[in-house]
Formats: C-alpha cells, sequence, structure tokens
C-alpha cells in the first residue's frame, strides 16, 4: 500500500467504447500524474497536475482527457480508442516544499485491454 | 535537457552482488532515485541520494558521484525475488518538474 489507489484494476473496452479511470491518493500530496507503460517499454508520461492545474500534456491524443477535480483525485477519461493504447496506466503522486527527497508514489495501475 | 542511460539487462545469481549504473546528462537536479518494478506491477521507490556518496538500505545501496555524472545502485545477497526492473530517477531544477526516468534495467537472478 502505498497510498495511492486505483480504480479499476483491470479493464477490457472496445474501441468505441467510453471509460474513465479514477486514481486518489491519501497522502496530501499536491502534484499528480498519469502514465503509460506498454510491454517491455518504459514509463511514458501523458499529464501533470500541480495544485489541480495542468502543467504538462506530453502530447497525448485527445481520446485521453484527464480531469483533476482537487488536489486528492485524478481521472483520465478514455474514448475511442485504439488496441495500441492497450497498456498498463499509471497514476502517481508527489509532494513538493521538500526537495530532499523526490519519492513518487505509483498506484498499482489499471491494466487496459482495448479491443 | 536531460537524459539518462542504463544497461537494458543484466543476469546474476542467486547470492551474488550485482551493480546497476545509470549515466546522465542533465543540467541539475535535486538527487538521483532508484525505483524497482516488478512485472506487471507499478513502480516501487527503493532509494534516494540528495548528495555524493553512498547510501545503504539492507541488501541495496546507492551511490551518486555529481562530478562523474554517474549513479549505481548495489544489490547484494541476491534472490529469486530481486528479479525486476530497475529505474533511475532525477528530478530536474526547474520549477515542479516532474521526474526523468531512465529506461529501466531488467534484472534476471537465476538459481
Amino acid at each position: 500500500e502505498t497510498g495511492v489507489t486505483q480504480t479499476p484494476r483491470h479493464l477490457v473496452m472496445g474501441m468505441t467504447n467510453k471509460k474513465s479511470l479514477k486514481c486518489e491518493q491519501h497522502l496530501g500530496h499536491n502534484a499528480m500524474y498519469w502514465y503509460k507503460q506498454s510491454a517491455k517499454k518504459p514509463l511514458e508520461l501523458m499529464f501533470v497536475y500541480n495544485f489541480k492545474e495542468q502543467t504538462e500534456n506530453n502530447s497525448v491524443p485527445s481520446r485521453f482527457s484527464p480531469e483533476c477535480p482537487n488536489s486528492s483525485h485524478l481521472f483520465l477519461h478514455l474514448h475511442t480508442l485504439q488496441p495500441e493504447d492497450s497498456a498498463l496506466y499509471l497514476c502517481a503522486s508527489i509532494g513538493f516544499g521538500n526537495a530532499s527527497t523526490d519519492t513518487q508514489y505509483f498506484g498499482p495501475g489499471t491494466r487496459l485491454t482495448v479491443l | 535537457g536531460q537524459s539518462l542511460e542504463q544497461p537494458s539487462e543484466v543476469t546474476a545469481v542467486e547470492g551474488a552482488i550485482v551493480q546497476i549504473n545509470c549515466t546522465y546528462q542533465t543540467s541539475g537536479f535535486y538527487g538521483l532515485s532508484w525505483y524497482q518494478q516488478h512485472d506487471g506491477g507499478a513502480p516501487t521507490f527503493l532509494s534516494y541520494n540528495g548528495l555524493d556518496g553512498l547510501e545503504e538500505t539492507g541488501r541495496f545501496s546507492s551511490f551518486l558521484s555529481r562530478s562523474d555524472s554517474y549513479g549505481y545502485l548495489l544489490l547484494q545477497e541476491l534472490q529469486m525475488k530481486d528479479s525486476a526492473s530497475y529505474f533511475c530517477a532525477v528530478r530536474p531544477r526547474s520549477g515542479y518538474s516532474t521526474l526523468t526516468f531512465g529506461k529501466g534495467t531488467m534484472l534476471l537472478v537465476s538459481p
């Protein structure tokens, strides 16, 4: 248990479906991120939210839409995905203000399969 | 910009010692972190070096030399459960920036 939870843990969806991934952190952190990790590949940063404001969007297709209603919750809305979007989607959080440690806490991830 | 280089794969046997190197090119960062990720799981924090030198946490140690732009993770008394991917990461000194991860080193521990 890292203090970051993600639901669902597994998701299978068709290309015409709309679904949402949810992330919640109970650590009092003020930055939250979405990463994509495809099989045998490194982490790809997708979106960054600092103090609920989106500060980075790494050229992610518009079929992925993030939402951060407050500093504890982060969503990733999925719409008309492609099979190549099948991957492990990881949420992470970090608390700024203490530069002596840079521990980023990851959730367990959502394993997404697009048919 | 920042880039971190790690070997893609390392193999070792149980009980052995293995060192995973991380070389980097970055304009300035707070410290070097290491994360472990088992197949299908999420990355978990292992170690952090804010200053040059060696940090020891049980069987794992991490080292940083800013003058050499180099760090490493040392795993001792290897166990089968240590088979995983290991990532080094830095957070640049530029506002609310995110961690930059290396591509990871897959460690395979055999009996």
